[in-house]
């Protein structure tokens, strides 16, 4: 199985601030990777599909970049409705594997 | 709109087995696939399988394959996941979601809280 590896696991920041999260993968995935948002209570959120093609009706604070193993998520201005846990997703082959999760909170 | 409801939270004993139900609505359900994906307490998401909508192929993970069984019903739009002999390490909250290309999957369902407990 392709394991998913983000980082950091937790982070605090302010509103207005940059936030950027990595996720690697354990081989090559070409860009099958997609970000999504998980608040407490809810189900997971598409943001990101195809590691850099922003979901229809997500703000476009949100972005994502990379290719092969490595990949990056930001959220350009943080906004108090950001506060939720962030997952990468594999898809480039079975099983669909995430990452550990990215738990975001504000300082 | 598009919409998958789950069906409810249910409470099992060990080695019972459980349905979860997936109606969905607002597209074409047969040009689609919907998977299954579990979150246990405090843990990352896991994928479990699933059932491309039009033709009934199935994809499981090795994980649960021989206790899984993903099935649908295209004239109710409506998918299904079957879990048998279950422990208490399958509590978790059980998703589904509609894959419109490879693994992206754009909605999903409410989720399904699945106690296993004696």
């Amino acid at each position: 199985d392709i394991q998913m590896t983000q980082s950091p696991s937790s982070l605090s920041a302010s509103v207005g601030d940059r936030v950027t999260i990595t996720c690697q993968a354990s081989q090559d995935i070409s860009d099958y990777l997609n970000w999504y948002q998980q608040k407490p209570g809810k189900a997971p959120k598409l943001l990101i599909y195809d590691a850099s093609n922003l979901e229809t009706g997500v703000p476009s604070r949100f972005s994502g970049s990379g290719s092969g193993t490595d990949f990056t998520f930001t959220i350009s201005s943080l906004q108090p409705e950001d506060i939720a846990t962030y997952y990468c997703q594999q898809f480039d082959s079975l099983p669909f594997t995430f990452g550990q999760g990215t738990r975001l909170e504000i300082k | 709109q598009v919409q998958l409801v789950q069906s409810g939270a249910e409470v099992k004993k060990p080695g019972a087995s459980v349905r979860v139900i997936c109606k969905t609505s607002g597209y074409t359900f047969t040009t689609l696939a919907i998977h299954w994906v579990r979150q246990a307490p405090g843990q990352r998401l896991e994928w479990m399988g699933g059932i491309n909508a039009g033709n009934g192929d199935t994809k499981y993970s090795q994980r649960f394959q021989g206790r899984v069984s993903i099935t649908r019903d295209t004239s109710a739009s409506t998918a299904y996941m079957d879990l048998s002999s279950l422990r208490s390490e399958d509590t978790a909250v059980y998703y589904c979601a509609r894959v419109v290309r490879g693994g992206v999957c754009d909605y999903w369902g409410q989720g399904t809280l699945i106690t296993v407990s004696s």
